[in-house]
């Protein structure tokens, strides 16, 4: 089991500039969800899918932000355009069945953007 | 609404001592409950979780955490800290909220250990 895994591990993109982060949970999880991890404010659920179906995406900070999962071993994390505000750890987790299950995190994208 | 509060945000302990992380929950039905640990540059690891029974629930590396209904709360232990434990631990209840069923994350508590 290779685990969920995230790319890039680091993203450093300038103001303005689209950025795509992407996940591929592990093989056979049926949920998988995108959060955003800052000092400020801890860890933020932005949004998360159910069988490749947007079920919340109320913590999405702004129409900037947007989330896809064309099918159920990869989503992407699409940011357009950027802002410095956006800086973070962008994690992606997957879960197998229903909340009694626990989260597996991938290692998580740095994104600076300057 | 639903809440999760570590009020620890810093602790150090020395090797070897004991070690206690709280953890208080606000939510009306009995929730799942889970510690997660997180070390530099690293995903959130799952330590334990509860779901119901025994309220004592043990976990990987030696934790163990302590379900108090009464008091709302779900704090973290180990008898003898390592300095490998150093890390940032996080509180999490799996609740609904908003029609959905979410996972709400305490702001976590970062631990160091001197040797």
């Amino acid at each position: 089991d290779a685990g969920v895994i995230q790319s890039p591990r680091h993203e450093v993109t300038e103001m303005g500039q689209e950025v795509t982060l992407r996940c591929k949970p592990i093989s056979g999880h049926d949920y998988l969800f995108w959060y955003r991890q800052t000092m400020m404010r801890g860890l933020e659920l932005l949004i998360y899918f159910n069988n490749n179906v947007p079920i919340d995406d109320s913590g999405m900070p702004e129409d900037r932000f947007s989330a896809k999962m064309p099918n159920a071993s990869f989503s992407t994390l699409k940011i357009q355009p950027s802002e410095p505000r956006d800086s973070a750890v962008y994690f992606c987790a997957s879960r197998l069945g229903q909340l009694n299950s626990p989260l597996h995190f991938g290692n998580g994208t740095r994104l600076t953007v300057t | 609404a639903q809440s999760v509060t570590q009020p620890d945000i810093h602790i150090t302990v020395s090797e070897g001592a004991s070690l206690e992380l709280r953890c208080n929950y606000s939510y009306g039905a009995t929730p799942y409950l889970f510690w997660y640990v997180q070390s530099p540059g690293q995903g959130l690891q799952l330590l334990l979780k509860y779901f119901s029974g025994d309220t004592l629930v043990q976990g990987i590396k030696g934790f163990e955490a302590e379900f108090k209904r009464s008091q709302s709360s779900f704090n973290l232990r180990k008898p003898s800290v390592h300095w490998s434990d150093a890390a940032e631990y996080f509180c999490a209840v799996g609740a609904r909220a908003s029609g959905t069923y979410k996972y709400i994350f305490g702001t976590g508590t970062r631990l160091k250990v001197l040797a």
